[in-house]
């Protein structure tokens, strides 16, 4: 199946900066989501968009819907030792088989203290 | 805890054989989820069902196989299994059948030996 191009592979940074990564498609999606996993855990949904042009905010996290509908980022601010994990984009699309997401290959990110 | 149930949380297992996967989404949710998720091909969606009945499919094998019974738990059958069927298998839920804010378990992973 089709996947997301999620960029960087990894990152690793110092407490306190900032992060960004995104995610971008060939194709066009009607919603972005980002998740965050933690070892020995699945998935969880951070930030939800809708609309094409959103900019969404939950914390620290902030994440926007591309105005092409074919891309989203996700930013980190002022990072801390617990945004440790693997960030995964998704999305979903419109049509035949619209209820499955699919996934980026995730953005794994290491803070060091 | 997420509220999504996955039995068992590890399993070892010879090649040829097969396996059943357990799911109890959270209450009140009536769509559960299956994916996949292996090293190298990231989060793939396998099968939704919705209220007892099959949903979406999505890549999953001929030997694979799932259901979902009346109180809403599921399990996903694997068979015939092979080295590469090895990954972590998450089932997640949500309550209605177009709802993109999945509830992820902490899924199960599978090692064929």
């Amino acid at each position: 199946g089709q996947q997301l191009n999620q960029s960087p592979q990894s990152m690793f940074i110092q407490e306190g900066e900032d992060v960004s990564m995104n995610c971008t498609s060939s194709s066009i999606f009607n919603t972005w989501l980002w998740y965050k996993q933690e070892p020995g855990e699945g998935p969880v949904l951070l930030i939800a968009l809708y609309k094409a042009g959103e900019l969404t905010s939950n914390g620290r996290l902030t994440a926007q819907f591309g105005i092409t509908r074919k891309d989203s980022f996700l930013n980190i601010s002022a990072s801390i030792p617990s945004d440790v994990g693997i960030y995964f984009c998704a999305g979903q699309r419109s049509g035949a088989g619209s209820y499955q997401l699919t996934f980026g290959k995730g953005t794994k990110l290491s803070v060091i203290p | 805890d997420s509220g999504v149930t996955q039995t068992p949380k590890h399993l070892i297992t010879a090649t040829g054989q097969r396996v059943t996967l357990r799911c109890s989404p959270r209450s009140g949710d009536l769509s559960v989820y299956w994916y996949q998720q292996s090293l190298d091909q990231g989060l793939q969606f396998l099968i939704q069902y919705y209220n007892g009945e099959e949903r979406a499919k999505g890549n999953i094998l001929e030997r694979f196989s799932a259901q979902q019974f009346p109180d809403l738990h599921s399990e996903l059958n694997l068979s015939s299994l092979e080295l590469g069927d090895s990954a972590l298998y998450f089932c997640a839920s949500s309550v209605s059948d177009t709802n993109y804010g999945y509830t992820f378990g902490s899924g199960t992973r599978l090692t064929v030996v």
